[in-house]
């Protein structure tokens, strides 16, 4: 079975840094991994889509790679603000009917 | 289209009762997706559709867990004698066919079991 495993569990950082969310994977047969933000109590929002056979994608400040040989993925945010504090997930798809969830990390950005 | 929506946004209730959650998806995608959330964890797959089809359950989708999907649009999971193990986010999802599309999830439904 896929295994998802997200670090940092937690992150706080001063606003104005770049930082780097980790996400890695056991099984790189996977279709996509997709990088999602939780806010407390509400759904999530997808942040950005990479197909398996794609190295990175990069939408604003956010910028995601996957490196799917060695089952990773990396979130970069530039520039944090306070407004980016929230749960990140990384999920991977595998077939018709799944999507693995990491258990996120939760990013705090201090004013 | 203002993507995936799922009503109640809250819901409590008392032990031993039903209670029924919807969910609309985004109204091209004919894949739907049902998902559980606990504190401090990530989503974990409960079922799918395919238009009107359920295709998979998963063993968290007890006996007491029933899903439908007629016509192939809106879903609804009803969860009969509710269990306090059972407050959680139900958050419900929708895709395109093809397996490269993403995913597009809903606020999701919080309930809690008193």
């Amino acid at each position: 079975k896929q295994e998802v495993t997200q670090i940092p569990a937690a992150l706080s950082v001063p606003e104005g840094e770049n930082l780097v969310l980790n996400c890695s994977f056991t099984d790189s047969a996977i279709y996509n991994l997709q990088w999602f933000r939780q806010d407390p109590g509400k759904g999530l929002t997808s942040l950005l889509l990479i197909q398996s056979s794609q190295r990175e994608q990069t939408s604003g400040r956010l910028n995601a790679s996957l490196d799917k040989s060695s089952g990773r993925s990396t979130l970069y945010i530039a520039a944090s603000q306070p407004g980016d504090s929230a749960t990140y997930l990384c999920a991977v798809k595998t077939g018709a009917n799944n999507l693995f969830f990491g258990t996120g990390t939760r990013l705090t950005v201090i004013p | 289209d203002t993507g995936v929506s799922q009503d109640p946004r809250h819901k409590i209730t008392k032990r031993g009762q039903n209670v029924t959650f919807r969910c609309d998806p985004i109204s091209e995608h004919n894949r739907l997706y049902w998902y559980r959330q606990t504190l401090g964890q990530g989503p974990e797959f409960l079922t799918y559709f395919q238009n009107e089809a359920q295709l998979e359950k998963s063993r968290l989708l007890s006996d007491r867990f029933s899903a439908e999907r007629p016509k192939g649009s809106f879903s609804t999971l009803e969860i009969q004698r509710t269990e306090q193990g059972d407050s959680a986010m139900y958050l419900c999802a929708s895709s395109q066919r093809n397996f490269n599309y993403g995913y597009t999830f809903g606020s999701g439904t919080r309930l809690t079991v008193v």
